[in-house]
């Protein structure tokens, strides 16, 4: 059982477009992660968000942390071919309890 | 390169057999963490190590075990393998004991195959 939904689950998309992937939970995190992971390797971390509310950007990436640290999301500008990947996000309930959701599988078609 | 090395890349064995898998952490790091990704799973953590010491417990099975040598170096064992045991084993490295608090680093993963 997942404790992390993570939607959509597949998304393939035309580069140059926007959008939005969603992690939620019925549970509080205490932070959140989001990784990428390309075929045949480890994810690698992108952010770590702590408190409810914080909006961080990396380049072309924004990413979004619940009021209430039960939700996240990912938004991605103006899509390119490199951001193919599986994106997973990895929420903390207690000091180290972490869990990852199954991820959303993104390609960017040139 | 994230610094975290595993091996071996790939393992085809065969069920009811015993396998090890190892992982060496990046320089410096204290924690290591065991994961395990399916298809229908996802990635699962499985077990966390630092300094030595047993410090997180996730999905593990009780057929698998795991250690932290003093050198760091974590070992992976799993016994009396099953077809579902099939998987991607991840190994990753943080320099603190928080798992959520610290960038964990991936090794590139051990594909164990079970037929």
């Amino acid at each position: 059982t997942q404790l992390l939904e993570q939607s959509p689950q597949f998304l393939s998309i035309q580069e140059g477009e926007n959008l939005t992937v969603y992690c939620n939970s019925s549970s509080v995190f205490s932070s959140l992660q989001w990784y990428r992971q390309e075929p045949g390797e480890g994810p690698v971390l992108l952010v770590t968000v702590v408190t409810g509310g914080e909006v961080k950007k990396l380049k072309r990436l924004t990413f979004q942390f619940g009021d209430a640290r039960k939700d996240s999301s990912l938004h991605i500008t103006a899509a390119q071919p490199g951001d193919t990947g599986l994106y997973l996000c990895a929420g903390a309930y207690n000091n180290n309890d972490m869990r990852f959701g199954a991820g959303t599988r993104l390609t960017v078609k040139p | 390169d994230s610094g975290v090395t595993q091996t071996p890349k790939h393992l085809i064995t065969a069920t009811g057999q015993r396998v090890t898998l190892r992982c060496s952490p990046r320089s410096g790091d204290l924690s290591v963490y065991w994961y395990q990704q399916s298809l229908d799973q996802g990635l699962q953590f499985l077990i966390q190590y630092y300094n030595g010491e047993e410090r997180a417990k996730g999905n593990i099975l009780e057929r698998f075990s795991a250690q932290q040598f003093p050198d760091l170096h974590s070992e992976l064992n799993l016994s009396s393998l099953e077809l579902g045991d099939s998987a991607l084993y991840f190994c990753a490295s943080s320099v603190g004991p928080s798992g959520t608090h610290n960038e964990q680093f991936f090794g590139p993963g051990t594909r164990l195959t079970v037929l």
